[in-house]
């Protein structure tokens, strides 16, 4: 079964601390997983991909096939940072289906 | 334009009721999609159109009726839903069905109460 699972539903950190945020998958084939991040009174939009290899607002994520993993880290958290991140799985190519993670908030602390 | 607009934006409807949720796009984007949101939870899909065309339903009951008149507009007819059915109603398009870009541009959504 395709799965996604975030373990934490908060997390707080103070500002400069790092922030890991923890993404697990269940999937047959080749993944393809996203972060999406929700800020306050903001519509849901994508942060980075996989594939893409690249890092957005200083956030990274690697997939680690082995431990079927997609952490998002950065090394030093931001207030701006606060907001719900969600860890999601494309359901197979041109399937045009996502799967979603139950999301984390993350709290930055001044 | 690079936003997804959904109208209206807060909707209360009594258990009898027929009304609709609108999305628009024009991006150009060929692949829309609607969710649905609990409060504190995940989006769940429940349609995606791909050239116009239903390419999924996510056994959605038949009390919820999509419908994509052109490539730009995206619909959701709502008839005699029942309380569980209140939740916050997301759109969203992509260039294609995902693929590899997975990249989902969303609405800010349409919060439907059901009464």
């Amino acid at each position: 079964a395709q799965r996604v699972t975030q373990p934490e539903k908060l997390l707080s950190v103070f500002k400069g601390a790092p922030v890991e945020l923890k993404c697990n998958y269940s999937y047959s084939g080749s993944p393809e997983l996203f972060w999406y991040v929700q800020y306050s009174r903001q519509r849901l939009q994508l942060l980075l991909r996989h594939i893409s290899r690249e890092s957005i607002k200083g956030f990274t994520a690697d997939l680690n096939k082995g431990e079927t993993s997609f952490h998002l880290k950065k090394p030093f958290a931001q207030e701006e940072d606060s907001a719900m991140y969600y860890c999601a799985l494309s359901g197979g190519s041109n399937t045009g289906k996502l799967i979603f993670g139950q999301g984390t908030t993350l709290q930055v602390k001044p | 334009d690079t936003e997804v607009t959904q109208t209206p934006k807060h909707l209360v409807m009594g258990m009898t009721n027929k009304k609709s949720l609108k999305c628009e796009q024009h991006m150009g984007h060929r692949a829309m999609y609607w969710y649905k949101q609990k409060a504190k939870k995940p989006p769940e899909l429940m349609f995606v159109y791909s050239y116009e065309k239903l390419s999924i339903n996510e056994s959605v009951p038949s009390r919820f009726s999509p419908e994509c008149p052109n490539s730009s507009l995206l619909n959701l007819h709502l008839h005699a839903l029942q309380p569980e059915d209140s939740a916050l109603y997301l759109c969203a398009s992509s260039r294609t069905v995902l693929g590899n870009t997975g990249e989902l541009f969303f609405g800010e959504g349409s919060r439907l109460t059901v009464l």
